[in-house]
């Protein structure tokens, strides 16, 4: 079974740029996750679907960040415009429904993003 | 809130030395608990987990118990290997929300030869 894949996985840009993460869940997965880490720290919650709907997104910056999933399946992060504060590792994590508690969420590699 | 905190790193150990990893957490109501592992240039891997008070989750020889008297969840293993050099993470998910994950700040273990 493929896991949790994610690109691309590192970005160098420039603050105020804009950039754009891409994620594609296992498949059968209907909760999406992405989570921000940054360096030396637990991640952090940004934005949870469960398909194609947006559950908590009470953490994102939403003046700066936007995600969607519009078919319920893969999903796409953006920052614009990006601050130094940006540079983090943005992790996409799936998992077949959030509700239960021996629910599993399965994470891909990661996008590395430095914001110079 | 919901929080979890864990033992400063890094962690360096000798080869077949025990290991610990203290977490703590802070949660309403009854969450289930997680480690997950990150080794170098990977994702976050799921360790072990324990949904239910004196569960204990194991998994490649590390074993931890969910201990809610003390609001903890210690990562243990009697004979740590080099390949066990990585970044675990405690987490919790509280049966009050939507299933997020909410992580300590890492531990970072190195394990010489």
């Amino acid at each position: 079974e493929a896991g949790v894949a994610q690109s691309p996985r590192y970005k160098i840009i420039e603050k105020r740029q804009s950039v754009a993460f891409w994620c594609n869940p296992i498949s059968g997965h209907a909760t999406l996750y992405w989570y921000q880490q940054i360096l030396g720290q637990g991640p952090k919650l940004l934005i949870q679907f469960q398909n194609n709907g947006v559950v908590d997104d009470s953490q994102l910056p939403k003046d700066r960040f936007s995600a969607e999933r519009l078919k319920g399946v893969d999903s796409t992060l953006k920052i614009q415009p990006a601050k130094l504060e940006d540079s983090a590792v943005y992790l996409c994590a799936s998992s077949l429904a959030s509700g239960s508690s021996t629910d599993t969420q399965y994470f891909g590699p990661g996008t590395r993003l430095t914001v110079l | 809130g919901n929080s979890v905190t864990q033992m400063e790193g890094p962690v360096t150990l000798s080869e077949e030395a025990f290991l610990t990893i203290n977490c703590t957490y802070t949660a309403t109501g009854y969450p289930s608990l997680f480690w997950y592992v990150q080794y170098p240039g990977e994702g976050l891997q799921l360790l072990l987990k324990a949904t239910k008070a004196d569960d204990k989750g194991s998994n490649k020889g590390f074993e931890a118990t969910y201990r809610k008297e003390t609001t903890s969840f210690h990562l243990e293993k009697g004979s740590v290997q080099v390949s066990d050099s990585a970044v675990y993470f405690c987490a919790l998910k509280s049966t009050s929300n939507t299933g997020k994950l909410i992580f300590g700040q890492g531990t970072t273990l190195q394990v010489k030869p």
